[in-house]
């Protein structure tokens, strides 16, 4: 099964901080990372797929890059609404679908 | 509106048996990809369990292969996650979910295995 890791474990920022997660994969999966949000008492929601490809209506602050091992989540300008745990996913081979352990942003 | 609804969480006994509900609305569960995926409390997510679409292939993960199984009833357009032989590790909020990349998401139903 491919190993997801994810750093830090938690960060405490500001509002219109810019806030930088990274996963790393324990082996290659091209660009099939994925990223979700996850509120307190509230199931995930999906934010980025495809590494980079954001979800519908989730706001532009929101970026990803990355590709084989490394990926990154980027939020450019944190937001009040963005304190959240925030998982990476890999969809490249499944099943088992792996994801990391969380990363909590929490209010400096 | 796409949404999913669980039920039939509560609290079991170690070794006990629980069956999941999940209702689909706005989309066709035998359509896509239908998985179960947990979180033990203050922990991360695990996933748990896939039906396919189609032919309805199923696969589990390591920890529950053996006790769970996963289903679906297309007439009632309804995912199920049959729980057998519970254990205190399987205490849980329990998610259904769609597709690969998952989305949308139930709001979940929290199963408590406790003597």
């Amino acid at each position: 099964d491919i190993q997801m890791t994810q750093s830090p474990s938690s960060v405490s920022a500001s509002v219109g901080d810019r806030v930088t997660i990274t996963c790393r994969a324990s082996q290659d999966i091209s660009r099939w990372l994925v990223w979700y949000q996850q509120k307190p008492g509230k199931a995930p929601k999906l934010l980025i797929y495809a590494a980079s490809s954001l979800q519908s209506g989730v706001p532009s602050r929101f970026s990803g890059s990355g590709s084989g091992t490394d990926f990154t989540l980027t939020i450019s300008s944190l937001q009040p609404e963005d304190f959240a745990t925030y998982y990476c996913q890999q969809a490249n081979s499944f099943p088992p679908w792996t994801f990391g352990q969380g990363t909590k942003v929490e209010i400096k | 509106e796409v949404q999913l609804v669980e039920s039939g969480g509560g609290v079991i006994q170690p070794g006990g048996s629980l069956r999941l509900s999940c209702a689909a609305s706005g989309f066709t569960v035998s359509s896509n990809y239908m998985s179960w995926v947990r979180q033990a409390p203050g922990k991360g997510l695990e996933w748990v369990s896939v039906i396919y679409s189609g032919g309805g292939s199923t696969y589990y993960a390591d920890s529950v292969k053996g006790r769970f199984t996963i289903s679906r009833d297309t007439s009632k357009n309804t995912l199920y996650l049959q729980m057998n032989s519970l254990r205190a590790e399987d205490t849980a909020v329990y998610y259904c979910a769609a597709n690969s990349p998952f989305d949308p998401w139930g709001q979940g139903t929290l199963v408590t295995v406790s003597s």
